[in-house]
């Protein structure tokens, strides 16, 4: 069974700043991770998917994540905030095979202060 | 081209009633996902499609619960004798499952049903 972590459940940085959303899975198999952004009232969009390739990973609107199997953890990170990166971002996590569905963490609000 | 598309967008129900709720997948996908996402509970996998194969429904959290997919296309996802804890946003997805590589779901914009 896979699982996926969420640390902080909101996190507020300021426009121009570092964005750091954190994320730790557990999955008894290689997994595949991914990074969803949902907008108000919005379904949701593929940030960025990591699937065994090379481990770090650059998705859209500049943002990109590191696969760290020592840590189990794949954080998502931007170098600088816009206040229209301003969304929930859910981590989930799934493997080849079967019916390949996700696992979604809690997700994690961010807010951008001007 | 056309996304994922799903109606009603808003549903309002009172308690003990059935709803259907229905998911038009992207033209060629294969496969079809239902998620909820719900306050308490987050982001949670329901039911999957593929092709004519039997559906997994190991997420359907009772036996109120229950989906179809016609001619591999568009799915219903039916609540009998609604409660309000299946106040939630129902999420549709779709994906074209080739085999071999991992494949991207897709997901529509979700009816958001809310029980009186």
């Amino acid at each position: 069974a896979q699982s996926v972590t969420q640390l902080g459940s909101h996190v507020s940085v300021s426009e121009g700043a570092l964005v750091l959303l954190r994320c730790n899975y557990s999955s008894s198999v290689p997994p595949y991770l991914f990074w969803y952004v949902q907008y108000p009232n919005q379904g949701l969009q593929l940030l960025l998917k990591y699937t065994s390739a090379a481990t770090l990973v650059k998705g859209i609107n500049g943002f990109e994540a590191e696969f760290k199997k020592s840590e189990t953890s794949f954080h998502l990170t931007k170098p600088s905030a816009h206040m229209s990166d301003a969304a929930e971002y859910f981590c989930a996590v799934s493997t080849l095979g079967g019916s390949e569905k996700l696992v979604f963490g809690k997700g994690t609000k961010l807010t951008v202060n001007p | 081209g056309a996304g994922v598309s799903q109606s009603p967008s808003n549903k309002v129900t009172e308690k003990g009633k059935d709803v259907e709720l229905r998911c038009d997948p992207i033209s060629g996908h294969t496969a079809l996902y239902w998620y909820r996402q719900s306050l308490g509970q987050g982001l949670e996998f329901l039911i999957y499609f593929q092709g004519n194969s039997a559906p997994d429904k190991s997420g359907l959290p009772s036996d109120r619960f229950s989906a179809e997919r016609t001619g591999g296309s568009v799915s219903t996802l039916t609540i009998q004798r609604t409660q309000q804890e299946d106040s939630a946003v129902y999420l549709c997805a779709s994906s074209l499952r080739l085999a071999g590589a991992y494949n991207e779901q897709f997901f529509g914009p979700g009816t958001r049903l809310t029980v009186l």
